[in-house]
């Protein structure tokens, strides 16, 4: 499954609402009501870290100015109020069929 | 608290062989999925294999079959992933990754949750 991210460049005012896209050709619902579609984020120099997972569920610690949101083929991450720690690549990734595939990634970067 | 550390990377020739090791603390390493996911400079994460809790499936991604191989020991929490024949575009930095809870009432999934810091593995003569 191709995962399919826009923008792939993202500059952003601290304060500012952000918003990245991601697309599946093909539905991510499963039989079970959950959609399997997690976004990750990595900063420089570090792992990639869970943001949120199942489309719309925040992950442990993660700040509440993240959300998921979408189902099927067409999901969406927004970020409230970006900060400077929010800084790195942000990635889609469908975990319905292996090969679990990632999206092209977000690089948000501060204006 | 809860963590992964891997081992074993390095500098390889070309047709070399290699085994990364995974060492898991501070969780019940026997009820979890394992995945290994590399990064190679420049390109997006690159999901390579899962391994069940139960040791009994494993999945790769096709154009590793027969090149790459998971494992793990859940006596001695530990993944493993020997990697033969590499290549120089087998070159990135690989993490080991927890996925899937798996108990005798329930399965949970809550994404790839725990990453450990990756072991850089370069492919060059």
């Amino acid at each position: 499954i191709v995962m399919t991210q826009s923008p792939l460049s993202l500059p952003v005012t601290p304060g500012e609402p952000a918003s990245i896209s991601c697309r599946s050709p093909e539905s991510l619902l499963y039989v079970n009501g959950n959609d399997y579609l997690d976004w990750y984020l990595q900063k420089p120099g570090q792992s990639p870290q869970l943001l949120i997972y199942l489309g719309s569920n925040r992950a442990s610690g993660v700040p509440d100015r993240f959300s998921g949101s979408g189902s099927g083929t067409d999901f969406t991450l927004n970020i409230s109020r970006v900060e400077a720690e929010d800084v790195g690549v942000y990635y889609c990734m469908q975990a319905l069929l292996t090969p679990y595939t990632f999206g092209q990634g977000t690089k948000l970067e501060i204006k | 608290q809860v963590q992964l550390v891997e081992s074993g990377g390095g500098v390889v020739q070309p047709g070399g062989s290699l085994r990364l090791s995974c060492a898991a603390s501070g969780f019940t390493f026997s009820s979890y999925d394992m995945h290994w996911v590399r990064k190679a400079p420049g390109e997006g994460p690159f999901w390579l294999a899962l391994i069940s809790y139960d040791d009994n499936n494993k999945y790769y991604r096709d154009s590793m079959k027969g090149r790459f191989t998971i494992s793990r020991d859940n006596s001695l929490n530990m993944l493993y992933l020997q990697m033969n024949s590499l290549s120089p575009e087998d070159t990135a930095v690989y993490y080991c990754a927890r996925g899937r809870y798996h108990s005798f009432s329930a399965d949970r999934y809550s994404g790839v949750d725990v990453w450990g810091q990756g072991a850089t593995v370069t492919v060059s003569s």
